[in-house]
Order: structure tokens, then C-alpha cells, then sequence
């Protein structure tokens, strides 16, 4: 069965300053990988994810995530972050066959200051 | 596009209180996922229904939990006696296949409190 380990519980960046949250997968095939936005209050919303082909995907919201199969990891980025990407961020991974759900991680909270 | 609906958005009710949670999911979706989310134990999956068939619920905490499911346009979440520790936030969310491959698509969820 996949897994998913977000290793930062808070992260606290400066409006303008750059982002990375990480992300880690465990799973024995190419995974489907998933990053969700939750803002206060809020639902979660997909960010972007990644099936196959460029390991460097886009996504909304000015964030891009990067696929590292040596490394099972699939960390998120935003190269200037506005004090509204305040919010929490879950990384999900899916069996790339079958009909298993994804599995989320446990989130990262980001806050961001003036 | 509508997106999925849950209601209530906020439900404070007392220990002992059935509790009934109600989500429509997006139309032309054929799965449907019911989540828990808490600050302990993060988001967490409940059941989840494929064309209205409960495929899994391992994740239902114990028989005071149910779900149906009883059309494709209409699933109820029920806790029949509601304790403290069920206080979350409860989330619906339906996607076009219960494969992975699929992305889901989250309602606002349900505030639950438990006095």
C-alpha cells in the first residue's frame, strides 16, 4: 500500500521569500501524486498533480512541483510566496493501477509574514 | 458548475444526539468519499461509495458511524449516539472513479461540535 510523509508540521515563510514543502512517497510503482490546498475555513482544493511524463509540473496559484523518482519525492514550490497562500497543503499519493483512493498526508501549515 | 454541497456547515449539538451529515456530489460523478478531519489525527478516510456501493469502510470509526448512499445524487454520514470525540470537521467529496487516477473535488465540509 502507498504512502505519504510531509516531514514539516509548520512551515513560516516571508511574503516575497521562497517556497519548498516536501513531500515524501513510499510506493512501489509510478505513483499518481497530488498536492491539495486548504485555506482557513475551507475545502480542499487541487493545486496540481503529476501521472506521468515531465517530472516538472505546473500548477494554479504560481506553484510547480517536481517529481523525483531516486528520491520518492514530489516537493512543492512557489518561487515568491503572497502573504494568501497562507493556508494548509496536503501532499497525495495514488496507486498508478486499481481502484485504491488516494492516501493524504498528514499537511503542512504555511504561514506567511509581512 | 456546482461543486460538492454539504449541509449543515455547522452543527453544535449535545453527547447522546444523532447527528445526520448530507452531501451531493458533483453530477456525473460516480464515487463519492467521505473524510474526517481533526488536528491529532489529520484527514482521514471514512468510506468511500462507488456508484453507490460502499466499497470500503475500514476507516468508519466504530457502529456509531453509517453512510448511505441511496442514489448518485444524494449520500447521508449519520452518528447515532454523538460523543466529544466526535467533534471534526467532516468532509464530502466525489470524483469520476474511485481510482487514483482521478482527481477529487472537496465540499466545504461540516463543522460538527459535540458538547
Amino acid at each position: 500500500a502507498q504512502s505519504v510523509t510531509q516531514p514539516d508540521i509548520h512551515i513560516t515563510v516571508s511574503e516575497g521569500a521562497s517556497l519548498e514543502l516536501r513531500c515524501n512517497y513510499s510506493y512501489g510503482a509510478t505513483p499518481y501524486l497530488f498536492w491539495y490546498v486548504q485555506s482557513p475555513g475551507q475545502g480542499l482544493q487541487l493545486l496540481l498533480k503529476y501521472f506521468s511524463g515531465d517530472t516538472l509540473v505546473q500548477g494554479i496559484k504560481g506553484f510547480e512541483a517536481e517529481f523525483k523518482r531516486s528520491q520518492s519525492s514530489f516537493n512543492l514550490r512557489k518561487p515568491s510566496v503572497h502573504w494568501s497562500d497562507a493556508a494548509e497543503y496536503f501532499c497525495a499519493v495514488g496507486a498508478g493501477s486499481g481502484n485504491t483512493p488516494l492516501v493524504f498526508g498528514k499537511g503542512t501549515r504555511l504561514s506567511v509574514i509581512a | 458548475d456546482a461543486g460538492v454541497i454539504q449541509s449543515p456547515r455547522h452543527e453544535v449539538t449535545e453527547m447522546g444526539q444523532e447527528v445526520t451529515l448530507r452531501c451531493k456530489p458533483i453530477s456525473g460523478h460516480n464515487s463519492l468519499f467521505w473524510y474526517r478531519q481533526t488536528m491529532m489525527r489529520g484527514l482521514e478516510l471514512l468510506i468511500y461509495f462507488n456508484n453507490n456501493v460502499p466499497i470500503d469502510d475500514s476507516g468508519m470509526p466504530e457502529d456509531r458511524f453509517s453512510a448511505k448512499m441511496p442514489n448518485a445524487s444524494f449520500s447521508t454520514l449519520k452518528i447515532q449516539p454523538s460523543e466529544p470525540r466526535d467533534s471534526a470537521v467532516y468532509f464530502c467529496a466525489s470524483s469520476l472513479g474511485a481510482g487514483s487516477g482521478n482527481t477529487i473535488y472537496f465540499g466545504e465540509g461540516s463543522w460538527l461540535t459535540v458538547v
